[in-house]
């Protein structure tokens, strides 16, 4: 059994400003842990996954993610926030590549100008 | 190569209608996946097809809830006799023989 908890439900940064979205899983199995993005009334885009490779993914947008076993944690960042990053952010894991995603509940970031 | 098509964007019904909400997958794609976001949530699984093979159907509800993918055409998620409790955004993806799902735009249902 698979789950994710993201920590706060909304997170506001400043322009320019670091931004870090948290994420830990829980697996029986290694996991498979993504990243998506949705804007309002749009589907979710894939920001990046890791698959067992490289524990630092790197993902479109600016964005990258590290993957730390010991912690069971897959934390989003981005070293300066731009006005577009604002949106929902899911983080989710799955147990092989063809298995269902389970996702959290999502982060909703703001950006202040 | 178009995207996950999803129709129609939005659908309304009343209570006690029939909603059938259609999903393409990318071509090439066999495996289609189905998920429903309530608002202010975050997306749960509902159900998972290959090609005229339902693989898991464990997120489905037991009543009025039933999912189809044939071997021509797209896959399609049926809910009879809707209820107020089906409004929800409903999602599908798809994907190849790879870890990376694709998601349409959703179909945002609304029963009045």
């Amino acid at each position: 059994a698979q789950s994710v908890t993201q920590l706060g439900s909304h997170v506001s940064v400043s322009e320019g400003a670091l931004v870090l979205l948290r994420c830990n899983y829980s697996s029986s199995v290694p996991p498979y842990l993504f990243w998506y993005v949705q804007y309002p009334n749009q589907g979710l885009q894939l920001l990046l996954k890791y698959t067992s490779a490289a524990t630092l993914v790197k993902g479109i947008n600016g964005f990258e993610a590290e993957f730390k076993k010991s912690e069971t944690s897959f934390h989003l960042t981005k070293p300066s926030a731009h006005m577009s990053d604002a949106a929902e952010y899911f983080c989710a894991v799955s147990g092989t590549g063809n298995e269902k995603l389970t996702f959290g509940t999502g982060t909703r970031l703001t950006i202040i100008p | 190569n178009a995207g996950v098509m999803q129709n129609p964007r939005h659908l309304v019904r009343r209570r006690g209608q029939e909603a059938r909400l259609r999903c393409s997958p990318m071509k090439g794609h066999s495996h289609v996946y189905w998920y429903r976001q309530l608002p202010e949530e975050g997306l749960k699984f509902m159900v998972y097809l290959q090609k005229e093979n339902i693989i898991d159907e464990s997120g489905m509800p037991k009543e009025r809830f039933s999912a189809e993918f044939p071997k021509e055409g797209p896959s399609i998620l049926r809910i009879q006799q809707v209820v107020r409790g089906d409004s929800a955004a409903y999602f599908c993806a798809s994907s190849p023989q790879n870890t990376e799902a694709f998601f349409g735009q959703g179909t945002r249902l609304t029963v009045v």
